[in-house]
């Protein structure tokens, strides 16, 4: 079974639109958890990491929270826009050196105009 | 990210072929990582290596090898190539990113391979 969950599997929105992604962890010990972009036929790039101790974390029109004690966390994306469409993928690591990183399935997002 | 290439960016074999992917970086860092990444699956380790010298077993390590030429260069390798081995993969180097205290991942273009 995966340690990382993520929900929902793809997710259809209009331009200018709100969503929010979830992703639920079972991964013990806990040093960090990122969230990645990944562009179809690209690499994942990193949009957020957050420590146990940081709760929310923003980067442009993404915003990242994290409950360490329900191991949950959600990247929303606000005032969607056409080049947001790709996958959002969940990673949790249980070491500062990330070496031992769970990966979620991730989250197919398009948005479309 | 362009500091991490990979090659070749498709292929197609056929079954009991040896196949090599290749990753190079140029940003300095010690650390590598091969990864596969399938439908509906997170990605999962192969293989990563610390220095030239050092080789260490992922997850998914069998039927697979890698090699460590140098410090930037390390390539994947099937000795005989399997259709469930046909996968999307991806490298990855890891260092510091500016201004942050946690070691980040970098990842490369992605090489998709077919095997037949």
């Amino acid at each position: 079974k995966n340690q990382v969950e993520q929900s929902p599997q793809s997710l259809i929105i209009l331009e200018g639109k709100n969503c929010t992604l979830q992703c639920n962890y079972t991964v013990s010990p806990f040093s960090n958890l990122r969230w990645y972009k990944q562009d179809t036929g690209r690499g994942p790039v990193s949009l957020t990491i957050m420590t146990f101790s940081e709760n929310t974390k923003s980067n442009g029109r993404y915003t990242a929270t994290l409950d360490a004690d329900t191991k949950q966390s959600s990247l929303h994306i606000t005032a969607s826009q056409l080049s947001d469409s790709a996958s959002y993928i969940c990673v949790v690591s249980e070491d500062d050196n990330n070496n031992d990183m769970r990966f979620g399935a991730g989250t197919r997002l398009t948005v479309k105009p | 990210d362009a500091d991490v290439t990979q090659t070749p960016r498709n292929r197609i074999t056929k079954t009991g072929k040896r196949i090599m992917l290749e990753c190079s970086q140029t940003k300095g860092h010690d650390r590598m990582y091969w990864y596969r990444q399938d439908p509906g699956l997170g990605l999962r380790l192969i293989y990563y290596s610390f220095d030239v010298k050092d080789i260490n077993k992922g997850e998914i390590s069998d039927g697979y090898s890698v090699s460590r030429q140098a410090q930037a260069k390390f390539s994947l390798s099937l000795e005989s190539a399997i259709p469930n081995q046909t996968a999307l993969y991806f490298c990855a180097t890891s260092g510091l990113r500016r201004g942050s205290y946690y070691n980040e991942q970098f990842f490369g273009p992605g090489t998709r391979l077919t095997v037949l």
